[in-house]
């Protein structure tokens, strides 16, 4: 089985440029979460969709960040414009269902390391 | 208040020993599950194992082991006879009910050999 696919792995922007990641996750998944993981923190949850409908997008900075995944499948997740605090890893990972407390794993790709100079 | 805490920041751990990497949480409800992930330096989260609040046995997957202690809410991750392939940042984290996991600050684990 194919894993959790991200691209590009890294990126290198100055302010106020803009940037898309995308992510493929894996087949048959319902679920797909977009986090940001600044250096020496855990992750934090930007947006969770179910198939292709936001669930949860309380802690996504809508006046810069944005995103979709068309025809519940592949998502991508901009920044417009970058600011210097937006350097992090930004990690998708995906899950069959989001549904209960069963032990179900998110699958996370290997991320997109993003330096904003 | 922090809800998932992580006490140690680095740790070390001589090759083939067992390490315990603590987690204890904050929370008041009573169906919850707790993770843990190890994020080499490569950056991808691995799922390495998973309790659930009304799980009666502590969680075991091959090497890793979860001490669960539910009074005193702490959700230990026991890694049994370490490899230099351990080493690694660790990441205890927290669902209640259907809401998103709440993640830990991490453990970075340095296994010497």
């Amino acid at each position: 089985e194919a894993g959790v696919a991200q691209s590009p792995r890294y990126k290198i922007i100055e302010k106020r440029q803009s940037v898309a990641f995308w992510c493929n996750p894996i087949s048959g998944h319902a679920t797909l979460y977009w986090y940001q993981q600044i250096l020496g923190q855990g992750p934090k949850l930007l947006i969770q969709f179910q198939n292709n409908g936001v669930v949860d997008d309380s802690q996504l900075p809508k006046d810069r960040f944005s995103a979709e995944r068309l025809k519940g499948v592949d998502s991508t997740l901009k920044i417009q414009p970058a600011k210097l605090e937006d350097s992090a890893v930004y990690l998708c990972a995906s899950a069959r269902t989001s549904g209960g407390l069963s032990s179900y794993e998110q699958y996370f790709g290997p991320g997109t390391r993003l330096t904003v100079t | 208040a922090q809800k998932i805490t992580q006490t140690q920041p680095g740790m070390f751990v001589q090759e083939k020993e067992a390490v315990t990497l603590d987690c204890t949480y904050d929370t008041s409800d009573q169906s919850y599950g707790l993770f843990w992930y190890k994020q080499p330096s490569s950056g991808e989260m691995i799922f390495l194992i998973y309790q659930g609040s009304y799980d009666e046995q502590n969680a075991t997957e091959g090497r890793y082991s979860l001490n669960f202690q539910k009074a005193r809410k702490s959700a230990n991750l026991v890694i049994s006879a370490s490899q230099l392939g351990d080493s690694a940042m660790y990441f205890c984290a927290m669902r209640e009910g259907n809401r998103k996991l709440i993640w830990g600050l991490g453990t970075s684990l340095a296994v010497n050999p």
